[in-house]
């Protein structure tokens, strides 16, 4: 069975500095993506990035940057620099490896990250 | 109106009450999903439709029942629900690839049940 952890629950910081949220996974496929999601007050998941598991290349956009390591199950997630506007709930999540239509989600508990001025 | 709308935001519903809530894609995908998000739960799939046909019910009570008449237009039809329902319910649609497609979501709807 597949499994996303992220294990802080919440964190909280000062504008500016730099934060990283983890997210440890388990699963039994070859082939699978990882996905991060942000979750403003408003309500709505908001995309920030699919990676898949053959492409373990960092990746930087603009203050967010994303580092994938397969040896530990890890795709973390890190905010430098952060601003108030980065306050979210953070969801990282696993795509399913069957064959169906659509992809199947499996997300972690989120990060409630609370960026103060 | 592009990505994914949800109406209504908010629902405020007793217990004997039927109503729908609606979602909407503009994003020419084949998929459309419903979860249900409560408090300090992890978010949970509801339902999945691709090319209007359901693939996937997660053990939803029959109370919860969802109507996909196109690949653009998602219905889930609510009656008799109890105050443990109330969560916020999200709409998500994506291209309809397996494993690789990526979800796009709505806002959600905030229901509460009294």
């Amino acid at each position: 069975a597949q499994k996303v952890t992220q294990a802080q629950t919440e964190i909280s910081v000062v504008e500016k500095e730099d934060v990283t949220l983890d997210c440890v996974y388990e699963t039994r496929d070859t082939t699978y993506y990882l996905f991060w999601y942000k979750q403003p007050p408003s309500g709505e998941l908001v995309f920030l990035i699919r990676r898949n598991s053959f492409d373990e290349q960092n990746e930087i956009s603009g203050r967010y940057s994303w580092n994938f390591q397969k040896s530990t199950s890890s795709f973390n997630f890190t905010i430098t620099a952060s601003q108030v506007v980065d306050s979210a709930v953070y969801f990282c999540a696993l795509s399913e490896g069957r064959e169906t239509s659509g992809s199947r989600l499996t997300f972690g508990e989120g990060t409630q990250l609370t960026v103060n001025p | 109106e592009t990505g994914v709308t949800q109406t209504p935001r908010h629902l405020v519903m007793g217990m004997t009450n039927k109503k729908s809530l609606k979602c909407e894609q503009h994003l020419g995908h084949n998929a459309m999903y419903w979860y249900k998000q409560s408090a300090k739960k992890p978010l949970e799939l509801m339902f999945v439709y691709n090319f209007k046909e359901q693939t996937e019910n997660n053990s939803v009570p029959s109370r919860f029942s969802p109507e996909c008449p196109n690949s653009s237009h998602l219905f889930l039809h609510l009656h008799t629900l109890q105050p443990e329902d109330s969560a916020l319910y999200l709409c998500a649609s994506s291209q309809g690839q397996p494993r690789t497609d990526t979800q796009y979501f709505g806002p959600g709807t905030r229901l509460t049940v009294l």
